[in-house]
């Protein structure tokens, strides 16, 4: 089944050890995004690519960072993660044609969850 | 920046009662989308609204989007415990989702 991946789905890291989390999609779409979740809390947008445009959000750390080799993977680096980094990970995926973001239905991952010791 | 407000922030009824969540904005929505997120999963989408006063259906579920596209409500006829989750509203923006800070839903049985 076509789908979006994250691996791995737990992963603990130490204090400003760098973390690199992954995320795959079978879907071959052209939208990839990466987004944070604290508990009780909504998914926050960090970052995505529109093919190989990178569009980072004003209010992402410098911290974090993301790579998109190819249309499959995309990556999510944390450099130097603090306690407040622990956090749900969410990966998604959507499509967009032309200049229509009508159908932009988002598909997420699992999520990877983020300990920081 | 666009902002969506959504209310009530939590929710607790019994097996067999109404629920309803509502979303709103001060300035006009572009498209509104709902997802629901099981408690320790990930959010999955519901439906999509983009005219002024559309209202479809699944099933139990019944979606609003208000006629000035400010305002957006999703209303469960008869929850059951499957029902359980958070559920959120997010406005299309360009390329991005604009979340509400989501309803969560428990429900007794």
């Amino acid at each position: 089944d076509a789908m979006v991946i994250q691996n791995p789905r737990y992963q603990v890291t130490q204090f400003g050890k760098p973390v690199t989390l992954s995320c795959s999609q079978t879907l071959n779409h052209n939208v990839m995004y990466w987004y944070q979740q604290k508990s009780s809390q909504a998914p926050k947008l960090l970052f995505h690519y529109y093919d190989k445009d990178f569009n980072n959000e004003a209010d992402t750390p410098d911290n974090f960072q993301s790579r998109r080799p190819n249309t499959s993977f995309c990556f999510l680096d944390i450099r130097s993660p603090g306690l407040g980094d622990a956090a749900m990970y969410l990966c998604a995926t959507s499509f967009r044609t032309g200049g229509s973001s009508a159908k932009n239905i988002q598909y997420f991952g699992a999520g990877t969850r983020l300990s920081v010791l | 920046g666009q902002q969506v407000m959504q209310i009530p922030q939590y929710q607790h009824v019994q097996e067999g009662e109404d629920f309803t969540t509502y979303c709103n904005s001060s300035t006009t929505l572009s498209n509104i989308q709902w997802y629901k997120q099981r408690p320790g999963g990930h959010p999955v989408f519901l439906i999509q609204l983009v005219k002024s006063g559309e209202v479809k259906k699944q099933k139990r579920l019944t979606f609003q989007f208000g006629e000035a596209k400010k305002n957006s409500s999703l209303h469960i006829t008869a929850t059951q415990t499957t029902d359980v989750g958070t559920y959120f509203c997010a406005d299309l923006y360009g390329n991005k989702l604009v979340f509400g800070a989501g309803t969560i839903l428990r429900v007794k049985s």
